[in-house]
């Protein structure tokens, strides 16, 4: 398997476009995480679905930003209008979905919104 | 709630020291205990995990032993590297639940 598979890499937009992150899970998992990081705050849970279905969203900033899963392979994170402080890292991760077992990171998609 | 608390970086190392990371955790139940590195400019990779009291995780020359009586899960190396220059994030999951939680993460720079 290819692993956690994000897009873009990079993506510089400007203040107040919409921004999609995209990912897909390895396939086969049950649980899929987004993450933000950045060096003030460090690694946040933004998001987390379990058979694709939002456990827990108290992460998400505002309501300027949604998460989607329409399926088992394919999740977005949108930010609409996007502000320079979403400027991140974003990363998705899956895991099975069962106790014990660990969760596996995607590269990450570098945010920088000017 | 579950939490993971780890030491506060950043720790500088001269090559071939000895590294410890701290990491105690609060719980309920049993939880499974993860450390994590993520190199400059890439996502973060699994190092080594423990699933129960007692147990060792180790790769790359790191240990960790999950300690229950001291809910503690301190990463080790007798021996570091350059190449070892990374950010070490120590994390749990519940064996109850699928949400992982983890530290703040532990910038560690190692020098020839």
């Amino acid at each position: 398997d290819a692993g956690v598979i994000q897009s873009p890499r990079h993506e510089v937009t400007e203040m107040g476009q919409e921004v999609t992150l995209r990912c897909k899970p390895i396939s086969g998992h049950n649980s899929l995480f987004w993450y933000r990081q950045t060096m003030m705050r460090g690694l946040e849970l933004l998001i987390y679905f379990n058979n694709n279905v939002p456990i827990d969203d108290s992460g998400m900033p505002e309501d300027r930003f949604s998460a989607k899963m329409p399926n088992a392979s394919f999740s977005t994170l949108k930010i609409q209008p996007s502000e320079p402080r979403d400027s991140a890292v974003y990363f998705c991760a899956s895991s099975l979905g069962v106790p014990n077992t660990e969760a596996f990171f995607g590269q990450g998609t570098r945010l920088t919104v000017v | 709630g579950d939490s993971v608390t780890q030491m506060e970086g950043p720790v500088t190392l001269s090559e071939e020291a000895f590294l410890t990371i701290n990491c105690t955790y609060t719980a309920t139940g049993y939880p499974s205990l993860f450390w994590y590195v993520q190199y400059p400019g890439e996502g973060l990779q699994l190092l080594l995990k423990a699933t129960k009291a007692d147990d060792k995780g180790s790769n790359k020359g790191f240990e960790a032993t999950y300690r229950k009586e001291t809910t503690s899960f301190h990463l080790e190396k007798g021996s570091v590297q350059v190449s070892d220059s990374a950010v070490y994030f120590c994390a749990l999951i519940s064996n109850t639940g699928n949400q992982f939680y983890f530290g703040t993460g532990t910038s560690l720079t190692v020098i020839p």
